[in-house]
């Protein structure tokens, strides 16, 4: 099936602008993660979503970035006011939920972020 | 909130030759240890994982182990090859589904 797709593959953008960054995730995922990867660094968690509960923002660095998670599915990552220090790589994720037993998170192919 | 911690940051190795990477973590409640694989350029792959009530676990060429008492869990690859070449990443759970990553080692087989 499917894996967990993103938009765009690449994005380069002035400082100062904002940007939105797409996450499809894997169909019957309840569970959806964003994170971000800077050159030859590990994976900082963002936020989290899972079904209808509030998401987990305690990863976002600054008030700048927000994120949506529309009808379970898509979710949508925006930065706002762009900083050269946002370059990144942003990872979404998506796996099965529960409250007892954790699953396999599958990752996307990521987007890339340039900022100008 | 929990902390992971990954040793080394790069192990270089000899094609055949055995690698160790080591995590620990924080948190006592953290019952979920993931390890995930990153080829150059592609996305995370998850490798192998341990929960809590085990000690140990092996697939083929890779193995876990878990300490709860010292919080510390480790990766084991034997016979090591050059497509093992990737970064590889230690996780711990924290909460329902949150996974705490480590820094990352990279790893290189050298033929």
């Amino acid at each position: 099936g499917a894996g967990v797709s993103q938009s765009p593959s690449n994005k380069v953008t002035e400082k100062g602008k904002d940007v939105e960054l797409r996450c499809d995730p894997i169909s019957g995922h309840t569970a959806l993660y964003w994170y971000r990867q800077s050159l030859g660094q590990g994976l900082e968690f963002l936020i989290y979503f899972q079904g209808n509960s509030a998401p987990d923002k305690s990863g976002l660095p600054s008030d700048r970035f927000s994120a949506e998670r529309t009808g379970g599915s898509v979710s949508t990552l925006t930065i706002q006011r762009t900083q050269q220090e946002d370059s990144a790589v942003y990872l979404c994720a998506s796996s099965l939920a529960g409250t007892s037993v954790s699953y396999e998170q599958y990752f996307g192919p990521g987007t890339r972020l340039t900022v100008t | 909130g929990e902390n992971v911690e990954q040793h080394p940051s790069t192990l270089s190795v000899q094609e055949g030759d055995s690698a160790v990477i080591k995590c620990t973590y924080s948190d006592s409640a953290s019952n979920y240890f993931p390890w995930y694989k990153q080829e150059l350029g592609k996305r995370p792959q998850l490798i192998i994982d341990i929960r809590s009530n085990v000690g140990e676990k092996k697939d083929q060429r890779i193995a876990v182990t878990l300490n709860k008492t010292a919080k510390h869990f480790s990766l084991h690859i034997t016979e090591t090859q050059p497509e093992d070449s990737a970064v590889y990443f230690c996780a711990a759970r924290e909460g329902f589904q949150k996974l705490v990553f480590g820094t990352g080692t990279r790893l290189l087989v050298s033929p």
